[in-house]
Parts: structure tokens; C-alpha cells; sequence
């Protein structure tokens, strides 16, 4: 139990579109997820944490008109990089609690997607 | 949320029993320690976690110290597959989990 799936695992784009990422809770429900960024031969970075039916709520230093991030639903959050640089290139991961664990469901532990790799040339 | 602190690489022998070591003197008291894995190119995989006792599932053991500043994470029989990067964190009352730079283990045949 407590997948979570992440699409697409990898994405080549040009400079200056946009790419979607897709995060899913595939046997559960979510009301927070939350999105990575990780640099080559670095840790991850926590970018937002993204909540079911509200605003998304950024890192300091993030730029949440450059990260769009939308939880329409229980079990999706989906992360579009707007107007990509190379710059933004990076491993993008996502994470949700997972329903019930020691501790209760506060302290259940995260689990997380696969990543997406995105290159922007 | 607590900072942590691990050194930056190990190594073990195949077979033998794997201890990573983690400082988190600043945890709070309602804070529990969570531990994750990351194999090259793949996201975090959780391993376990607690809040005082120590706990061990399929994956591993936690031993936490009375004072709750430090752990360590055991497993017990290293195979090549569990060469990884181990992350100990806390999650304190944002739930966010903050990562350190974690230990990368080598486990050697």
C-alpha cells in the first residue's frame, strides 16, 4: 500500500515553455502533498506543500508564479514549471502521507513518487 | 523542526550489520525521527520511524537514545542492494520533513 506515482519520470523541453508534472496517490487519499527539488550530488529541497481545495503554500526563496501547483483533487497535485530555463533543469519529487502508521495519522510517514527528471534545453 | 546531523559516507561489508549514526539534539519533544533511503535516480523510500521506544520492522531497527539527541539506524545483514543515501529527519508540528545531506552507504562484497 501508500504508492504514490509520478508522471512523466522524465521530460526534455525547450526554454521558455511549460512542463506539468503529475503527482498520485494511487491507494489512498491525500489532503497534502508535498513537492522536492533536487540538485545533482545534493539533498532535496522542499519546494511547497500542496493542499487539497486550497492555495499552495511556498518555501521562502520559491516562486510560486514561476511553480504552479494546483490539488484539485484527493488523490492529484500537479506541479507546472512556467516559462523554464535551463536553470530550473532538476529532479522534481513529491511526497504524501500515507493514511495511518505509528503514531497516528499526523505521524504516518511520507512516501514518496519516483521523481521527474526534467532537462530544459 | 529538528536539524540534523550525519557523517557524509560509510562503508560496510556485505553480511554484516550496517549502523548509521544521526545527531538531532534539537528535536522537540512531540517530534518524531524518521528515516528514508535513496537509491541513485529514484525518490526516498521510507525505512522507519519513531518518537521514543525503539522500533524495527522487515527493513531495519531504530535505536533511539533515552535523551532522544541521537539514533541510530541498524541494518541488520547489508546486502550491495542497500548501497544507497540514508536521511534520518524530524517532522515536527508544519509536517514538513527537512533534509540533511544524509550518509551515503557503501556496502562492499
Amino acid at each position: 500500500g501508500a504508492v504514490v506515482s509520478q508522471h512523466p519520470s522524465r521530460v526534455i523541453c525547450k526554454s521558455g515553455t511549460s512542463v506539468k508534472i503529475e503527482c498520485r496517490s494511487l491507494d489512498f487519499q491525500a489532503t497534502t502533498m508535498f513537492w522536492y527539488r533536487q540538485f545533482p550530488k545534493q539533498s532535496l529541497m522542499l519546494m511547497a506543500t500542496s493542499n487539497e481545495g486550497s492555495k499552495a503554500t511556498y518555501e521562502q526563496g520559491v516562486e510560486k508564479d514561476k511553480f504552479l501547483i494546483n490539488h484539485a483533487s484527493l488523490t492529484l497535485s500537479t506541479l507546472t514549471v512556467t516559462s523554464a530555463h535551463p536553470e530550473d533543469s532538476s529532479f522534481y519529487i513529491c511526497s504524501a502521507r500515507s493514511p495511518s502508521g505509528t503514531g497516528g495519522s499526523y505521524n504516518s510517514p511520507l512516501h514518496f513518487g519516483n521523481g521527474t527528471r526534467l532537462t530544459v534545453t | 523542526d529538528a536539524k540534523t546531523t550525519q557523517p557524509p559516507s560509510m562503508d560496510c561489508a556485505e553480511g554484516r550489520a550496517a549502523n548509521l549514526p544521526c545527531n538531532h539534539s534539537t528535536i522537540s519533544g512531540n517530534e518524531y525521527v524518521y528515516w528514508y533511503r535513496q537509491i541513485h535516480s529514484q525518490g526516498p523510500q521510507y525505512i522507519i520511524h519513531g518518537l521514543k521506544n525503539n522500533e524495527t520492522n522487515e527493513m531495519a531497527s531504530l535505536i533511539i537514545t533515552e535523551d532522544r539527541k541521537s539514533s541510530t539506524l541498524i541494518l541488520p545483514h547489508a546486502t550491495l542492494r542497500d548501497t544507497a543515501v540514508y536521511y534520518c529527519t524530524g517532522r515536527g508540528n508544519t509536517g514538513k520533513l527537512i533534509f540533511g545531506q544524509g550518509t551515503t552507504l557503501q556496502v562492499k562484497p
